[in-house]
């Protein structure tokens, strides 16, 4: 079975400025998959960004990215140039290719972007 | 393309009730995944269908069972409703030919148990 940690429960950060939110991951898989959810006070999910596992370049999705370290099994987000709108719980979140679309997610971060 | 919608939004019951929640995925996408979201328990599967059979199930008691449509709606259903059992139920769809596809969320059902 997968585990997906974020040792981070809580963080905050100024408008503008930029924050990493942790993540690592515990599995005995070689294909897998690695996203970072956003929860907004909305409660609605929205996708934040998504890593194959056999891709050794970082994602990036315009302010966001990600450094993955396969190795250490370990998957960050760097948040640039913080928004209000960043505010939102942050999931990390784990898919192992053979078994179907199920997710495996860590406990969430709690972010703050202060004005 | 619409969005992944989830039907009631919100919902109060009381325990030993019933209650069946419905999703109906993003146009063209076969998978649908119900996750359940506690603020104790955090994010957990419940489980995925894909073309009308389930795919995958989570660690849950048979008291959470769901099924699927030919036109790819999914229900879930929860029979004799505990305290516990109340949380925000998501709902997610992928295209679902492969595995490791993006899931798409819908804004949930939030089911109090009183």
């Amino acid at each position: 079975a997968q585990t997906v940690t974020q040792s981070q429960p809580e963080m905050s950060v100024q408008e503008a400025e930029t924050v990493t939110l942790s993540c690592t991951y515990d599995t005995s898989e070689n294909n897998y998959y690695l996203f970072w959810y956003k929860q907004p006070p909305s409660r609605q999910m929205i996708l934040v960004i998504r890593q194959e596992a056999y891709k050794q370049q970082n994602a990036t999705e315009n302010r966001f990215s990600v450094n993955f370290q396969k190795a250490a099994k370990s998957f960050s987000l760097k948040i640039s140039d913080s928004q209000l709108g960043d505010t939102a719980m942050y999931f990390c979140a784990f898919m192992n290719h053979n078994a179907g679309n199920m997710l495996t997610f860590g406990g969430g971060t709690r972010l703050m972007v202060k004005p | 393309k619409a969005g992944v919608t989830q039907t009631p939004r919100y919902l109060i019951k009381t325990r030993g009730q019933q209650v069946t929640l419905s999703c109906s995925p993003i146009s063209g996408h076969r998978s649908v995944s119900w996750y359940q979201q506690t603020p104790g328990q955090g994010l957990q599967f419940l489980f995925e269908y894909f073309s009308e059979t389930q795919r995958n199930k989570g660690n849950f008691p048979g008291r959470f069972s769901g099924r699927q449509f030919s036109n790819s709606r999914s229900e879930m259903n929860v029979s004799t409703l505990e305290l516990g059992d109340s949380a925000l139920y998501l709902c997610a769809s992928s295209p679902g030919s492969a595995g490791g596809e993006t899931q798409y969320f819908g804004p949930g059902t939030r089911l109090l148990v009183l």
